[in-house]
């Protein structure tokens, strides 16, 4: 069956970086695009990035475009978060989810991560 | 505030039928499909609704989508008590090539 697990979450200060790590098994890794969405504690859910199947194609909420980077490696089945120039307002559970597959602008998340939790904070 | 509308709160009893709205504009929901999702307290999402009124294999017939030009509903038939939980319509939005949540429904079964 299809498992997520992210990893790499943790308390970090304002302006410094993390990345998170998401180990997937369970199906074809490389035939399905990936997204990071976020919830920060007691608050609705924030899609955060998303990226394709193949790493060529890469969106971005407002929120956190030209500080976050989505990457991928399909040999490893690992998606990736980069995140830089990190914000209290960054503070969240942060998921990994596996698309299910209908294409560009179709997007839905299929399977979810248990979450990565990040704590922005002086 | 969220890109999609939805009301914050929606109530009903054992066996009722409650709908739960969400409210778009023409680059979103008026141009693109609607997904649902419902969350228990400390645990991930879960797809309920995906292409505004299909449904994952699993999920009960209980729950159905409808979209109408820039709007969208989710309906739950039989309501049942297991059934309390937070629900979110989701969208891509073409204005911000981007995907958009709604601000999710809590829903009490009374």
């Amino acid at each position: 069956q299809v498992q997520l697990v992210e990893s790499g979450g943790g308390v970090v200060q304002p302006g410094r970086s993390l990345r998170l790590s998401c180990a997937a098994s369970g199906f074809a890794f490389s035939s399905y695009a990936m997204h990071w969405v976020r919830q920060a504690p007691g608050k609705g859910l924030e899609w955060v990035s998303v990226i394709s199947y193949d790493g060529s194609n890469k969106y971005y909420g407002d929120s956190v475009k030209g500080r976050f980077t989505i990457s991928r490696d399909n040999s490893k089945n690992t998606l990736y978060l980069q995140m830089n120039n990190l914000r209290t307002e960054d503070t969240a559970m942060f998921y990994c989810a596996k698309d299910l597959g209908l294409g560009y602008r179709d997007y839905s998340f299929q399977n979810w991560g248990q979450g990565a939790l990040v704590t922005v904070s002086s | 505030q969220s890109v999609l509308t939805q009301t914050p709160s929606a109530s009903g009893t054992p066996g009722q039928r409650v709908t739960i709205s969400c409210s778009g504009s023409r680059s979103n929901i008026g141009s693109n499909t609607v997904n649902w999702y419902q969350q228990f307290p400390g645990t991930a999402p879960k797809l309920l609704i995906y292409s505004d009124n299909q449904r994952p294999s699993g999920v009960p017939d209980r729950f159905s989508g409808s979209k109408s030009g820039t709007s969208a509903s989710l309906a739950i038939s039989g309501l049942q008590s297991e059934d309390e939980a937070d629900y979110y319509c989701a969208a891509w939005d073409d204005s911000l090539n981007g995907l958009v949540f709604g601000g999710g429904t809590k829903l009490t079964v009374l």
